[in-house]
């Protein structure tokens, strides 16, 4: 079945460093890939997302690309902010006739002033 | 005000009792969701439904049941809780054409 893997936190960085938060998936068909973000206390919010091979979304500085052929859809920001500490949720959704939407276990993210 | 909203927003409870936990929104989409978020392993998907009249078990549907009362009410109840049901819970909701699925602030439910 389709699934997510994204790495381990947590992650603590200082402000103003680069972020990368990697994620792989397996998926049958063309899935459509997201990035959610649940900051303290809330509900997860969409971030990104990417519907097909190569393409690039990208929000608030953050960035991840849909690269089919290592499978994969890896965050990244060039220059992260003490605000920017939250949990990050990888997922994919089957597109399919049920809206599967599947998780990864999150990551999170802290970073320091 | 908030398009998602779930209530309560944290309860706690002991093993046996029943309990519903409620999602309203106001952004008229027709399809809505429950998932349960435990640490380490993410979101998971209880039961989802497409329309008032359509409802469908998700990856963890056992000791778990849910009523969509209206388009924009979908409630999910726990018969006789039990500790390992412990989690946070959120609602989310969708609409056809798209697959971006919109979160509630979450509901936080402890059984002791």
């Amino acid at each position: 079945g389709n699934s997510v893997t994204q790495m381990e936190g947590p992650v603590t960085l200082s402000e103003e460093a680069f972020l990368t938060i990697n994620c792989t998936y397996t998926a049958t068909g063309y899935p459509s890939l997201f990035w959610y973000v649940q900051y303290p206390g809330e509900g997860l919010q969409l971030l990104l997302k990417a519907t097909k091979a190569d393409d690039k979304g990208s929000n608030k500085g953050f960035e991840a690309t849909y690269r089919k052929e290592t499978t994969s859809f890896h965050l990244e920001k060039g220059s992260v902010q003490v605000s920017d500490s939250a949990v990050y949720f990888c997922a994919l959704s089957d597109r399919g006739g049920n809206n599967d939407m599947r998780f990864g276990a999150g990551t999170r993210l802290t970073v320091k002033p | 005000d908030a398009d998602v909203t779930q209530t309560p927003r944290n309860r706690i409870t002991k093993t046996g009792k029943r309990i519903m936990l409620e999602c309203s929104q106001t952004k008229g989409h027709d399809r809505m969701y429950w998932y349960r978020q435990d640490p380490g392993l993410g979101l998971r998907l209880i039961y989802y439904s497409f329309d008032v009249k359509d409802i469908n078990k998700g990856e963890i549907s056992d000791g778990y049941s849910v009523s969509r009362q209206a388009q924009a009410k979908f409630s999910l109840s726990l018969e006789s809780a039990i500790p390992n049901q412990t989690a946070l819970y959120f609602c989310a909701t969708s609409t056809p054409g798209t697959d971006t699925q919109y979160f509630g602030p979450g509901t936080r439910l402890t059984v002791l």
